[in-house]
């Protein structure tokens, strides 16, 4: 049971580059949440999912799209990279709150990139 | 709206002091719930507690320890006689039920202990 992973651990875009997040989870959890942490401004949500084939947009979604093909996983893509996307990404997953589930967040590893 | 206010920025100690975390938050829903979770120097986000807002019993486990008061909408959280594998940042989080499962971060408070 790995929980929740991401690929890649690290990475250097030069600006206008383009890229996809995997983010993977193996809990069977309905929700899953993109993040971005940048110093002093705590983790702001990017994207979010609530089922496979859904997806939402969270507070921060400008330059990002998203896809859940498949309910385990859930992609973040940078069309066009920009310096103000160098960030520390982070993925999570929780389950379905209306179905008795605790509606905790489980965090992957995180991504951190680097947009020159 | 939902906010979530981490007031104290950085806490530095020295080893084996008490070190508590302040969170306050603001809903209008009355059914909520609030969560902690720990950023250690490596990174990663690690979940500790999760309370509901029925559920005001505070709770001790080993050196840390909870306290849960509605009336003055804060959810606090002491680390007792710390130890510097405790130096991480702490953020609190509440998620209500109309929220489709997402959760608002606080900013997170910076705790340094020294030997």
């Amino acid at each position: 049971n790995a929980g929740v992973t991401q690929t890649p651990k690290f990475r250097v875009l030069k600006t206008g580059q383009s890229m996809t997040l995997l983010c993977a989870q193996d809990m069977n959890h309905e929700y899953m949440f993109w993040y971005r942490q940048d110093p002093g401004m705590g983790l702001r949500l990017i994207h979010y999912s609530v089922a496979e084939g859904t997806t939402a947009k969270g507070e921060v979604p400008d330059g990002y799209n998203v896809s859940r093909l498949k309910k385990q996983n859930f992609l973040l893509g940078l069309e066009s990279a920009a310096p103000s996307q160098t960030s520390v990404y982070f993925c999570a997953s929780s389950e379905r709150q209306n179905r008795g589930g605790t509606g905790t967040q489980y965090f992957g590893p995180g991504t951190r990139l680097t947009v020159l | 709206a939902q906010k979530v206010t981490q007031a104290q920025t950085e806490i530095s100690v020295v080893e084996k002091e008490d070190v508590t975390l302040d969170c306050v938050y603001e809903t209008r829903d009355t059914t909520y719930y609030l969560f902690w979770y720990k950023q250690p120097p490596s990174g990663e986000l690690v979940f500790l507690i999760r309370r509901n807002s029925f559920d005001e019993q505070n709770e001790i486990s080993g050196r840390y320890s909870w306290n849960f008061q509605k009336s003055t909408s804060s959810f606090n959280f002491t680390i007792t006689a710390s130890q510097v594998v405790d130096s991480a940042v702490y953020f609190c989080a509440l998620r209500t039920t109309d929220s489709w499962g997402k959760f608002q971060f606080g900013a997170g408070t910076q705790v340094v202990v020294t030997p």
